[in-house]
């Protein structure tokens, strides 16, 4: 399987504790987004890396989130302290990109991870 | 600011009829690209379509085609000949150009859904 791959799928967590979820994009893609979504909800923006380099962060993301993608390849995204309204999917998504563009103007998703906080 | 919106929550239609799921968007950009995405149970987005502010033409992909009218700032997707496997959520997706980092890139928007159930 060749498309973006997130792991876990899955995840049940405490309040209180940390959690990280990783994403591997397609291979040679030099873009990379994590999205948040919550039930009945379209996809919102968190962050955008352009190869290793975090370019842009959302509001939604507060200071408990970090990311990461040190080489350039995969990205994890770290949730400190979880909250319950933390709940949610996240979903990582990859393109080869350069300027406004995509190439093939195609922009593709992983499976999601998804996040319970009890 | 760019804002997306779906009107219809869900969506009913026979098999191997037609369906038309609508999608407005608002922006004061002259460039732009709207997205549709298919997003089953399993919670994977699946691309179906793209259509450029620019394309003259509306775009097709298969059973997929984006009635796309750029005065009404329209982008409805039509769904022919609708399958059992046709049965998600769908979601309407604008990229507007962002400027970060000292460069540019494409950041999605999404509307909020509709919900298609085909029936047999």
């Amino acid at each position: 399987d060749t498309g973006v791959s997130q792991d876990p799928r899955h995840k049940i967590t405490k309040r209180g504790q940390n959690v990280t979820f990783r994403c591997d994009p397609i291979s040679e893609h030099n873009r990379l987004y994590w999205y948040r979504q919550t039930l009945g909800q379209g996809p919102e923006f968190l962050t955008y890396f352009q190869n290793e380099a975090q370019l842009e962060k959302s509001r939604l993301l507060s200071d408990r989130f970090s990311a990461e993608r040190p080489k350039g390849s995969f990205s994890t995204l770290e949730i400190q302290r979880t909250e319950q309204g933390d709940s949610a999917m996240y979903l990582c998504a990859s393109s080869l990109g350069h300027g406004f563009s995509e190439s093939g103007n195609t922009i593709y998703f992983g499976e999601g991870s998804w996040l319970t906080v009890v | 600011a760019q804002k997306i919106t779906q009107t219809q929550p869900g969506m009913f239609v026979q098999e191997k009829e037609a369906v038309t799921l609508d999608c407005t968007y608002d922006t004061s950009d002259q460039s732009y690209g709207l997205f549709w995405y298919k997003q089953p149970s399993s919670g994977e987005m699946i691309f179906l379509i793209y259509q450029g502010s620019y394309d003259e033409q509306n775009a097709t992909e298969g059973r997929y085609s984006l009635n796309f009218q750029k005065a009404r700032k329209s982008a409805n997707l039509v769904i022919s000949a609708s399958q059992l496997g046709d049965s998600a959520m769908y979601f309407c997706a604008m990229r507007a150009i962002v400027n970060a980092g000292g460069t540019s890139y494409g950041k999605l928007t999404f509307g909020q859904g509709t919900i298609l159930t085909v029936h047999p």
